[in-house]
């Protein structure tokens, strides 16, 4: 079983200031690697798929990147609506198990 | 637009079933592969379970394998989740989701298992 950890796991920012969260999978998932964001009281919502690529609709301050088993989330010039929870989540094993990080909560600082 | 909607969380007792569906709109419904995601309320991600296009395989997480079903019909565009056996800890809002990296998200529905 892939395990992913997140780091770390809560993160104060300031508002327009940028932000890199980790997440390190326990065996290599290639770049079968998901980004999703979730706000209080709502379900999750995809930002980065493939480590890298942006979901449809979702801005360019938020980038993706790393293979294999370290990746990171970069968020330049936080916005309010982005203070929220993120999550990594592997899709490279088979039979699937899809393992998701156990999240990183971005806080105002 | 691309929409899912699940449906069918309740209060249960332990011991109890519960069907869950999920009514997927907007897309080509039987293109993909679809999962069932959980989430305690206040606590992380769980994948649960994963079905190809067809219907004929499922995979499932440990700690539902024996207890849960998941199935789906393409001519209605819906999938589901039979839930057996229910226990406390499978307390949580249980989400449908598409494609092995959950490209889309339901809102959600609530499953509460307590006596």
């Amino acid at each position: 079983e892939i395990l992913m950890t997140q780091s770390p796991a809560t993160l104060s920012v300031s508002p327009g200031e940028s932000v890199t969260l980790s997440c390190r999978a326990t065996q290599s998932v290639g770049t079968n690697l998901a980004w999703h964001q979730q706000q209080p009281g709502q379900a999750p919502r995809l930002l980065i798929y493939s480590a890298s690529s942006r979901a449809p609709g979702i801005p360019a301050r938020f980038s993706g990147s790393g293979s294999g088993t370290e990746f990171t989330l970069t968020i330049s010039s936080l916005q309010s609506e982005d203070f929220a929870v993120y999550y990594c989540q592997q899709y490279n094993d088979w039979p699937p198990m899809h393992s998701f990080g156990q999240g990183t909560k971005l806080e105002i600082k | 637009q691309e929409q899912l909607v699940e449906s069918g969380g309740d209060l249960v007792k332990p011991g109890g079933s519960l069907r869950l569906s999920c009514a997927a709109s907007g897309f080509s419904f039987s293109d993909y592969y679809m999962s069932w995601v959980r989430q305690v309320p206040g606590k992380g991600l769980e994948w649960i379970a994963y079905i190809d296009k067809p219907g004929n395989t499922v995979y499932y997480a440990d700690s539902v394998k024996g207890r849960f079903t998941m199935s789906r019909d393409n001519a209605q565009n819906s999938v589901f989740l039979q839930l057996n056996s229910l226990r406390a800890d499978d307390t949580a809002i249980y989400y449908c989701t598409r494609r092995n990296y959950n490209d889309q998200w339901g809102q959600g529905t609530l499953v509460t298992v307590s006596s």
